[in-house]
């Protein structure tokens, strides 16, 4: 099946650095999800893709979809404390609404 | 409306018991699904459903079974717990409409999720 390969798998950062991260895949996706999970609770979407090369805003985060289709990117701006969390990404695999998720970026902020 | 919710929040089984997770949903959603999130592996998809009285296998779903008898209701079940089912298990849902790939997504709604372990 399709695997989603996401980088890096943690960050620790000082408050108001910016963040990136990324996400590959083996094969095409049409559909770029962003979603983050914060402790002690389900992931919530952030961000969604659906063409390439698409640049989309959600406040202090900034999402990509890759020219080839293979690969997204999200950036925070100015991290403050409540960015902790789990960033994954995901794809969807299927006309049922299948998701296809990475591992996950742990991101730590510290004041 | 309170969403997806789960119950129960947590839960220890022995080896060998059975149990079983409930998720609900108000928002009147078609589609439900069930995962599980182990330490960097992300989320996995265990069962699914696309409406009422229908489910289907995800890519994990050996040791579990699923019922979908109400439309706002979604049951996963152990039968026999083992050790390897230790996880945090999140339940979602999210509209049916004619899926066009290209064009939008519909969004899943995750609950709080279960934290099992098994011993």
């Amino acid at each position: 099946g399709q695997q989603l390969n996401q980088s890096p798998q943690s960050m620790f950062i000082q408050e108001g650095e910016d963040v990136s991260m990324n996400c590959t895949s083996s094969s095409i996706f049409n559909t770029w999800l962003w979603y983050k999970q914060d402790p002690g609770e389900g992931p919530v979407l952030l961000i969604a893709l659906y063409k390439a090369g698409e640049l989309t805003s959600n406040g202090r985060l900034t999402a990509q979809f890759g020219i080839t289709r293979k690969d997204s990117f999200l950036n925070i701006s100015a991290s403050i404390p409540s960015d902790v969390g789990i960033y994954f990404c995901a794809g969807p695999t299927d006309s049922w609404g299948k998701l296809q998720f990475g591992a996950g970026t742990q991101v730590v902020v510290t004041p | 409306n309170a969403g997806v919710t789960q119950t129960p929040k947590f839960r220890v089984l022995k080896t060998g018991q059975s149990m079983t997770l409930l998720c609900a949903q108000d928002m009147n959603h078609e589609y439900m699904y069930w995962y599980r999130q182990d330490p960097g592996m992300g989320l996995r998809l265990i069962h699914y459903s696309v409406g009422e009285g229908t489910t289907a296998k995800g890519e994990v779903p050996d040791g579990y079974n699923v019922s979908r008898l109400k439309k706002q209701n979604f049951l996963l079940g152990l039968e026999s717990a083992a050790p390897s089912q230790t996880s945090v298990y999140f339940c979602a849902s999210s509209y049916m409409k004619i899926w066009d790939l290209a064009s939008s997504y519909n969004e899943q709604f995750f609950g709080p999720g279960t934290r099992l372990t098994v011993l």
